[in-house]
């Protein structure tokens, strides 16, 4: 079973549009982090939430931490086709222990 | 800061040689460091964590005489795949992390096995 539940795991759409991408799980994070990967590259560090009910926003991008943090959104307001990449969500259960990963989402952004 | 580099960006190598790819934290001390491998078009899978001076932890179905895994010092970790084999090609990834609860990632090696 996937610890770290994450949808949609494809999403093509225009330019412009708004989308949201979830994470859940059962299980309580001390911390969840957001990547965005290109192709052949390494995971890049969007953000990090650690407190519940926690908003970041990043230009376009807000992102939420659950109020009982086990779930997170990010959600990218007037998509650009620069956004098109694997977001990928990881949660942390515990203080340097190996993150848990989401299966990631592959965004397209069509101009 | 917290720059995670990874050498070489891709190799290419012949079924049953071994090949080492290394990992270093540029300015920050990596206290633990992860190798994952990436399949075309999927998620990270773990392999294996390893903290400076000590041996590494290997994930489930993980060979660890396979993959051996070194932390000599708090900026270099070396993932040495021994007698690669074609199935053995992918996208291997470091992450280290130090003081701070983020995990940061090297840009990958691409190896291929023919």
């Amino acid at each position: 079973t996937q610890l770290l539940e994450q949808s949609p795991q494809f999403l093509s759409i225009q330019e412009g549009e708004n989308l949201t991408v979830y994470c859940n799980s059962s299980s309580v994070f001390s911390s969840l982090q957001w990547y965005r990967q290109e192709p052949g590259e390494g995971p890049v560090l969007l953000v990090t939430v650690v407190t519940g009910g926690e908003v970041k926003k990043l230009k376009r991008l807000t992102f939420q931490f659950g109020d009982a943090r086990k779930d997170s959104s990010l959600h990218i307001t007037a998509a650009q086709p620069g956004d098109t990449g694997l977001y990928l969500c990881a949660g942390e259960l515990s203080g340097n222990t190996p993150l848990v990963f989401g299966k990631g989402t592959r965004l397209s952004v069509i101009a | 800061g917290a720059v995670v580099s990874q050498h070489p960006s891709r190799v290419i190598c012949k079924s049953g040689t071994s090949v080492k790819i290394e990992c270093r934290s540029l300015d920050f001390q990596a206290t633990t460091m992860f190798w994952y491998r990436q399949f075309p078009k999927q998620s990270l899978m773990l392999m294996a964590t390893s903290n400076e001076g000590s041996k590494a932890t290997y994930e489930q179905g993980v060979e660890k005489d396979k993959f051996l895994i070194n932390h000599a010092s708090l900026t270099l970790s070396t993932l040495t795949v021994t007698s690669a084999h074609p199935e053995d090609s992918s996208f291997y990834i470091c992450s280290a992390t130090g003081t701070r609860v983020e995990q940061f990632f090297g840009p990958g090696t691409r190896l291929t096995v023919l």
